[in-house]
């Protein structure tokens, strides 16, 4: 069973920063390129960024919002995605999904990271 | 890069089709056959029901179709039941290497 287990979110002053991971299981994790998918509440379906598979030279690429801001990795050893959120601002504010796109469509449950003083 | 244009909301009673549009441009939904739809319950994670424009994945309904025209995709649904009750986004593939998400279209069944 395909399995994408978020954690890292919470509650972080605007201006600071905050790492989110995502444990895989279930499939070949290093096969696959990795998205990030934000909704803040009551709203819409977001993409965050992507980290392609070590084939494509793990590049990444980030949409115009947080670009500069955010940072995703991932250690392929350990079945695991992560997401370093610098200088976090309150529109951040959202579930964020880890999610393998294309034919797949395999979604994580979401953590929700809330941006407030 | 602007969300892809979806309507806010489609309405249909049950046994009718309805269809949700999903508006890009040449860069995006234009430009390649990467346009996927997904499902969303309210509370509930998103799931796919079309990919690659017209593909349904494995153990989807084929009361789902999709399709695609220019800069326009579409999301057809028919035999409308009260589970097909949700927001309904599209996605596409970019020029720039991104993925942009459309507004998402609120389904009611009437």
């Amino acid at each position: 069973e395909v399995q994408l287990v978020e954690s890292g979110g919470g509650l972080v002053q605007p201006g600071r920063s905050l790492k989110l991971s995502c444990a895989a299981s279930g499939f070949t994790f290093s096969d696959h390129n990795m998205d990030w998918v934000r909704q803040a509440p009551g709203k819409g379906l977001e993409w965050v960024g992507r980290i392609r598979k070590k084939s494509d030279s793990y590049t990444t690429g980030y949409a115009a919002s947080v670009k500069g801001r955010f940072t995703i990795s991932r250690d392929d050893s350990r079945n695991s995605l992560y997401l370093q959120m610098n200088s976090l601002k309150i529109e951040d504010t959202a579930v964020y999904y880890c999610v393998v796109l294309g034919p797949f469509g395999y979604w994580g449950q979401g953590t929700l990271v809330t941006v407030s003083s | 890069q602007s969300a892809l244009t979806q309507p806010a909301s489609v309405s249909g009673s049950p046994g009718q089709s309805i269809t949700i549009s999903c508006t890009g441009t040449s860069s995006d939904v234009g430009a390649y056959n990467y346009v996927a739809w997904y499902q969303q319950h309210p509370g509930k994670v998103p799931k796919l029901m079309i990919y690659d424009v017209n593909n349904r994945p494995s153990g989807v309904s084929n009361r789902f179709s999709g399709s695609k025209s220019g800069n326009t995709a579409s999301l057809t649904i028919s035999g409308l039941q009260a589970e097909d009750e949700a927001d309904y986004y599209c996605a596409s593939y970019t020029t720039s290497s991104t993925i942009v998400f459309g507004g998402g279209t609120k389904v009611t069944v009437l």
